[in-house]
């Protein structure tokens, strides 16, 4: 069981609007602690997506974005295409228990 | 740029020892703020954080698995070293050592992940 809860799968047709949520609690999104979004294409290492919340590492298209509000965060992405098709995992930092990095467990987007 | 690369057996024993290295460039681990983690991955399940080691030598571990994991870093090679002991069959995933930005705390930079599995 996952610290983060995101749901197991979505879908969209190309050129379609989804969203992607990350539910957390008061110990890690809730304290504040930054959501990080990562995109796993199959049989690939994860790639950083989104960075604090809402920033885009260089080359990462604008049609993807995130937001954050209270204890969950929320990644969208517009315009979908084939290539988007991949896993895609939240991650938090987790206050309790010493400190450590959280996951969620992960949502595989199908572009239908 | 910066590179990451994992290596290590493929295969061990159950109640065997794993040692992994992570071998990278680009980056160095004597700057400040930065640290290298690692991450697992049972096939077809989600990541999971192990460890992380900063720039100063501090050391975090998952708390789940504390008892069984050691990190450790050599910065004149840019190798940093996970150990895990009695290894068990869940333990099977790919396993990925990821560059840590302390500043924007998140894993930017990934190896391509290392395929550990634990049968007899």
């Amino acid at each position: 069981q996952s610290v983060l809860t995101q749901p197991p799968s979505v879908s969209g047709a190309p050129g379609q609007r989804v969203t992607i949520s990350c539910t957390g609690s008061s110990s890690n999104i809730g304290a504040g602690y930054d959501v990080h979004w990562y995109q796993q294409l199959p049989g690939t290492a994860p790639k950083l997506l989104i960075y604090g919340n809402s920033n885009r590492p260089s080359g990462v298209p604008d049609r993807f974005s995130g937001s954050k509000s209270g204890t969950s965060a929320s990644l969208a992405i517009s315009g979908l295409q084939a290539e988007d098709e991949a896993d895609y995992y939240c991650q938090s930092y987790d206050s309790s228990l010493s400190g450590s990095w959280v996951f969620g467990g992960g949502t595989k987007l199908t572009v239908l | 740029q910066i590179t990451l690369k994992e290596s290590g057996p493929t295969l061990v024993k159950p109640t065997q020892t794993l040692t992994l290295t992570c071998t990278f460039s680009g980056f160095s681990l004597s700057t400040s703020g930065v640290g290298v983690g690692w991450i697992r991955q049972p096939p077809g399940k989600a990541l999971e954080w192990l460890a992380l080691i900063y720039w100063d030598d501090d050391k975090r571990y998952s708390p789940s698995l504390k008892s069984r994991l050691t990190i450790t870093k050599d910065t004149s090679k840019n190798q940093v070293v996970l150990t895990m002991t009695n290894m068990d069959p869940v333990d099977t995933a790919t396993y990925y050592c990821a560059h840590y930005s302390g500043y924007t705390p998140n894993f930017d930079y990934w190896g391509q992940g290392t395929l550990v599995t634990v049968s007899s």
